[in-house]
């Protein structure tokens, strides 16, 4: 069984660029986070989705970022016009339901230039 | 919404003493408390978590207490290795957790 993948590894975007990030789940999970880590610092949560739904996007910034975890597919994770602040770690974790232990990804480490 | 807090933020100890770690939350609500340890540049892992009807729970050298009329649990590390050395988060919630800010533990042989 797979665990959670994410891609791609690391990400470099200069300013104004977007940036997708990309999380399959581990086969059977149903339950997306996201999370930012900058570093040195812990884990922020960002958005929690289920399959076509958001559930809470309570620590998403209103603007530039947006996720999605389709029918069919990984969740993605995009933000738009990247500034050098947006430059951390992404990591997402599975789970099969919404009281149940986290999986997380290797991350994807965005660096905007 | 939650918030967790956690100390302390870094921690030494001599190879085969004890480590704790101590988390409080604020929402009484949050039922699930999971501790993470997180290497250099790697993902978190699940080390242990506790349910809120379970007032302690032990893997081998690993232990969580919860206080829930307190609003405080704990982590206990007991005979530490050079390998226990990283990066510990607590988190709590129900739906969805919110994490501590980190305990970075150095173990010094």
């Amino acid at each position: 069984n797979a665990g959670v993948m994410q891609n791609p590894r690391h990400l470099v975007r200069r300013r104004g660029q977007e940036a997708r990030l990309r999380c399959s789940p581990m086969k059977g999970h149903s339950h997306v986070y996201w999370y930012r880590q900058l570093p040195e610092e812990g884990l922020k949560f960002m958005v929690y989705l289920q399959k076509e739904n958001i559930i809470d996007e309570s620590g998403m910034p209103k603007e530039r970022f947006s996720a999605e975890f389709p029918k069919e597919g990984p969740s993605i994770l995009r933000i738009q016009q990247v500034v050098r602040g947006d430059s951390a770690a992404y990591f997402c974790a599975s789970s099969p339901g919404s009281y149940n232990e986290q999986f997380f990804g290797p991350g994807t480490r965005l660096t905007v230039l | 919404g939650e918030n967790v807090e956690q100390h302390p933020s870094t921690l030494s100890v001599q190879e085969g003493d004890s480590a704790v770690i101590k988390c409080t939350y604020s929402d009484s609500a949050s039922n699930y408390f999971p501790w993470y340890k997180q290497e250099l540049g790697k993902r978190p892992q699940l080390i242990i978590d506790i349910r809120s009807n379970v007032g302690e729970k032990k893997d081998q050298r690993i232990a969580v207490t919860l206080n829930k009329t307190a609003k405080h649990f704990s982590l206990h590390i007991t005979e530490t290795q050079p390998e226990d050395s990283a990066v510990y988060f607590c988190a709590a919630g129900y739906q969805k957790v919110t994490f501590g800010t980190g305990t970075k533990l150095q173990v010094i042989p």
